[in-house]
């Protein structure tokens, strides 16, 4: 299994572009997790998924979307790309329960 | 609501020296607790897992925790730290029926030789 991977591993964005962050696990796990990631803040949540269609706001979701058209697949969506989002962002499946999550190796992105 | 609180941002430990790094946490129910590491530039790897019976767990690399209910915490232990070790550790929180596990800020690990 090569687990969750994640592309682009990095990325610099201009003010205002848009991008889709790529996140596939092979797993067959049901949730599916983004975060992002900035120096001494922990794991923030943006959006998650508990199956193929349902999506809900994490705690930090403002500027991004995401979609769950396949258990696979759980791509998010930058649409009008601030420097604020410049971190790392981070994908995780889990099993269906409160259980381990499984990570992918992150996308470091900059917006300038 | 549930919480994890990492008091510690960063520990500094001597290579050989014995190391534990701090987890409390508030759960309404049974917890389920978890420690990840994030070596740099990587992603999050999970150490070990608590989610009921022995309240000592062995987890990966020479790690353990131990889960104590009284205290609410869930603290991590390594006998013997190694240079490897320096990394920024996870502590976690979750339980049934809830499907978003709490992360705490993280506490980073640097072993002097």
């Amino acid at each position: 299994n090569a687990g969750v991977t994640q592309t682009p591993k990095f990325r610099i964005l201009k003010i205002g572009q848009s991008m889709t962050l790529q996140c596939t696990q092979d797993m067959n796990h049901n949730y599916m997790y983004w975060y992002r990631q900035d120096p001494g803040m922990g794991l923030k949540l943006i959006y998650y998924s508990v199956g193929a269609g349902i999506t809900d706001k994490g705690e930090v979701p403002n500027g991004y979307n995401v979609s769950r058209s396949t258990t696979e697949d759980f791509p998010l969506r930058l649409e009008l790309a601030a420097p604020s989002q410049t971190s790392v962002y981070f994908c995780a499946s889990s099993p269906p329960s409160a259980g381990q999550e499984y990570f992918g190796p992150g996308t470091r992105l900059t917006v300038t | 609501a549930q919480s994890v609180t990492q008091p510690d941002i960063h520990i500094t430990v001597s290579e050989g020296a014995s190391l534990e790094l701090r987890c409390n946490y508030s759960y309404g129910a049974t917890p389920y607790l978890f420690w990840y590491v994030q070596s740099p530039g990587q992603g999050l790897q999970l150490l070990l897992k608590y989610f009921s019976g022995d309240t000592l767990v062995q987890g990966i690399k020479g790690f353990e925790a131990e889960f104590k209910r009284s205290q609410s915490s869930f603290n991590l232990r390594k006998p013997s730290v190694h240079w490897s070790d320096a990394a920024e550790y996870f502590c976690a929180v979750g339980g049934e029926g809830s499907y978003i596990p709490t992360f705490g800020r993280g506490t980073s690990l640097i072993v002097h030789p």
